[in-house]
């Protein structure tokens, strides 16, 4: 497995602004997820973010809207640029260790968007 | 059509009883499974993989039928500190995408 942690933890933010998510690994991975779970839904994968390469984006996300770093293979960022109320969501963060297909992810951030 | 669908629930089951939930998928390609566990307000937490017909761990057992592309998990003896919501997952065939489910509620009442 692995420790994932993520700042901030909950956020709240007006209308217009942007917010970026910090999301700090404690061993080195090649590829990073970027996750959306909306209150009473399930997880939507914004993108996938592999060290050295630009994201990938979903379906329905895009790079203007949610920019993506990814400086090295312990660390990424998600950025929520000129939110709105629709925005507001718990955004995870989650790795692939090792060799596996498993996922394991870090605690989130709930931002909320006045 | 859904990659991965699942009775939301809620299943509400005294403590002792045996739980079972399905969750069928779409993509007949996809090589891996998973079961996660998700408590109120907390990220989801690995519970079983599920690579071949089934896996087993204590209370937990999870099953695989390819032939009719479902998964399900069983849970026996049900304890208190089961009570949450359960997501199956499709890791697909490549393990880079993940297709969630929307989470089936399960309560153990005492």
């Amino acid at each position: 497995s692995a420790v994932i942690s993520q700042k901030p933890s909950r956020d709240i933010c007006q209308r217009g602004t942007s917010l970026t998510i910090q999301c700090q690994v404690d061993s080195q991975v090649t590829m990073m997820f970027w996750y959306r779970q909306q209150p009473g839904q399930s997880l939507t994968l914004i993108a996938t973010a592999n060290q050295g390469s630009e994201a990938t984006y979903e379906s329905g996300f895009v790079i203007d809207k949610f920019p993506i770093s990814r400086p090295n293979l312990t660390f990424s960022t998600l950025t929520v640029s000129n939110m709105s109320p629709e925005d507001s969501s718990i955004y995870l963060c989650s790795v692939t260790p090792g060799q596996s297909y498993e996922q394991y992810f870090g605690p989130g951030t709930r931002l909320t968007v006045t | 059509r859904k990659e991965v669908e699942q009775d939301p629930g809620p299943f509400n089951v005294p403590e002792g009883a045996t739980v079972a939930f399905n969750c069928t998928y779409s993509n007949s390609a996809s090589q891996s499974f998973f079961w996660y566990r998700q408590d109120c307000r907390k990220e989801p937490k690995l519970l079983m993989s599920v690579y071949s017909s089934g896996n087993e761990d204590g209370r937990f057992t999870a099953q695989l039928n390819r032939a009719s592309q479902y998964i399900s998990l069983l849970i026996r003896d049900s304890k208190l500190s089961d009570s949450a919501t359960y997501l199956c997952v499709d890791g697909s065939n490549t393990g880079n995408q993940f297709y969630f489910g929307t989470g089936t509620s399960l309560t153990v009442i005492p």
